[in-house]
């Protein structure tokens, strides 16, 4: 069975300082992995994906995350946080080529930015 | 363009109220996808259509009626709703699999900005 897993529910960051939000996963299959965020009250917007190209991933506003196979880990970094990063971010999977399998979320982690 | 619209942003009703919510995209995708998201929680999964036909219910009572006209729109049809089933309500589209194949195939999956339900 897939699955995946947010380490942390909450990680508090000063503004300038780097991020470092966890996820490892499990999956059957060779994994579609997923980073998506969600402003309060707002849908979820796509940061990067990982479809077993490059094993560093960038996305938007800065973030990118390291596929790592033997640690079953995805975690999503930036250097520098930002006020405007303060949101709640999800791990997902999707295992592909298997049908009838949708997107696997993590539980979330909140990530606070302050001044 | 990855942009999916979501109508309205903010739905209230009452039990015997009978409302839709509708979505819409542009982006050629041939997967559409409901799902239900609660405070503090991830989203959670209902309803899956492929070529315009459901191919996954995640066993949503039956309140919850879904129905895809064409291959840019999505409705979620609600009767008699409960409360409980206040939330946050989010429409995705991807690239479709193969036809004939149950689900998706891993497409990258697009979010809207979701209708916020409350159930009065």
């Amino acid at each position: 069975a897939q699955s995946v897993t947010q380490l942390d529910s909450h990680v508090s960051v000063s503004e300038g300082t780097p991020v470092l939000l966890r996820c490892n996963y499990s999956s059957s299959y060779s994994p579609s992995l997923f980073w998506y965020v969600q402003h309060p009250n707002k849908g979820l917007q796509l940061l990067l994906k990982y479809t077993s190209a490059a094993t560093l991933v960038k996305g938007i506003n800065g973030f990118e995350a390291e596929f790592k196979k033997s640690e079953t880990s995805f975690h999503l970094t930036k250097p520098s946080a930002h006020m405007s990063d303060a949101a709640e971010y999800f791990c997902v999977v999707s295992d592909r080529g298997q049908a009838g399998t949708a997107l696997i979320f993590g539980k979330g982690t909140t990530l606070s930015v302050s001044s | 363009d990855t942009e999916v619209t979501q109508t309205p942003k903010h739905l209230v009703m009452g039990m015997t109220n009978k409302k839709s919510l509708k979505c819409e995209q542009h982006m050629g995708h041939r997967a559409m996808y409901w799902y239900k998201q609660k405070a503090k929680k991830p989203p959670e999964l209902m309803f899956v259509y492929s070529y315009e036909k459901l191919s996954i219910n995640e066993s949503v009572p039956s309140r919850f009626s879904p129905e895809c006209p064409n291959s840019s729109l999505l409705n979620l049809h609600l009767h008699a709703l409960q409360p409980e089933d206040s939330a946050l309500y989010l429409c995705a589209s991807s690239p479709a699999g193969l036809p004939g194949l149950r689900g998706l195939a891993g497409g990258t999956q697009y979010f809207g900005p979701g209708t916020r339900l409350t159930v009065l």
